[in-house]
């Protein structure tokens, strides 16, 4: 079955830093994979989505990259801000649906 | 903006009663998804619709049902409620071919 393994439950970063989380997909290759935003007692919000054909995508401070080769994106926030404190998701497709990873709780301490 | 509701945000219920979640989505989507969501399990589909009256299980569908009846709105069905069943429910709608899933913001369920 395709799985997606975020290898850290919890990341403590300082303010100012570049925070780096890690996605893992098992098996094939996705055609793209997806980064989503999750504050606590809300629902994920879409950030940003990547394909297997580009190495790099930006969008403000944040970047996504995807190495097929490691089988693994790696999710990036420059300049952190206790703002971006929140969980994020990484999701591939699996047929019609999606399968998600269980998540990075990101803490950005002033 | 894409705007997806849900009935509750928290509910909370006794063993064995029948609970119905709703989902509403004002974006005309074809796709809709229901997942629950735990601690260290992650998002996991009970069920999906990609068409009104059409339903297919996803990997946890056990204990549950949907039913569409129309496009905008998809239901969610607990036929009695167990304690194991106390969790997040978070809805979903897509587009065929957007890839991208707007969801809901959630509703806590707690079976007592």
């Amino acid at each position: 079955s395709q799985k997606i393994e975020q290898n850290s439950e919890a990341l403590n970063i300082q303010e100012g830093k570049t925070a780096t989380l890690t996605c893992n997909y098992t098996n094939y290759s996705p055609a793209y994979l997806q980064w989503y935003r999750q504050d606590p007692g809300r629902g994920p919000v879409f950030l940003l989505l990547i394909r297997e054909n580009e190495k790099e995508k930006r969008k403000e401070r944040l970047k996504v990259t995807f190495d097929t080769t490691l089988k693994q994106s790696l999710f990036h926030i420059t300049a952190s801000q206790p703002a971006d404190s929140a969980t994020y998701l990484c999701a591939r497709r699996a047929g019609q649906n999606f399968v998600f990873g269980p998540g990075t709780r990101l803490s950005v301490l002033p | 903006d894409v705007k997806v509701t849900q009935s509750s945000r928290y509910l909370v219920k006794r063993t064995g009663e029948k609970v119905f979640l709703e989902c509403v989505q004002d974006m005309d989507h074809e796709n809709m998804f229901w997942y629950r969501q735990d601690p260290g399990l992650g998002l996991r589909l009970i069920y999906f619709s990609y068409d009104v009256k059409m339903k297919e299980k996803g990997d946890i569908p056990e204990g549950y049902s949907v039913s569409r009846e129309k496009k905008e709105r998809f239901s969610l069905i607990l036929e009695s409620a167990s304690t194991n069943q106390t969790s997040m429910y978070l809805c979903a709608s897509s587009s065929p071919g957007v890839d991208t899933q707007y969801f809901g913001p959630g509703t806590r369920l707690t079976v007592l």
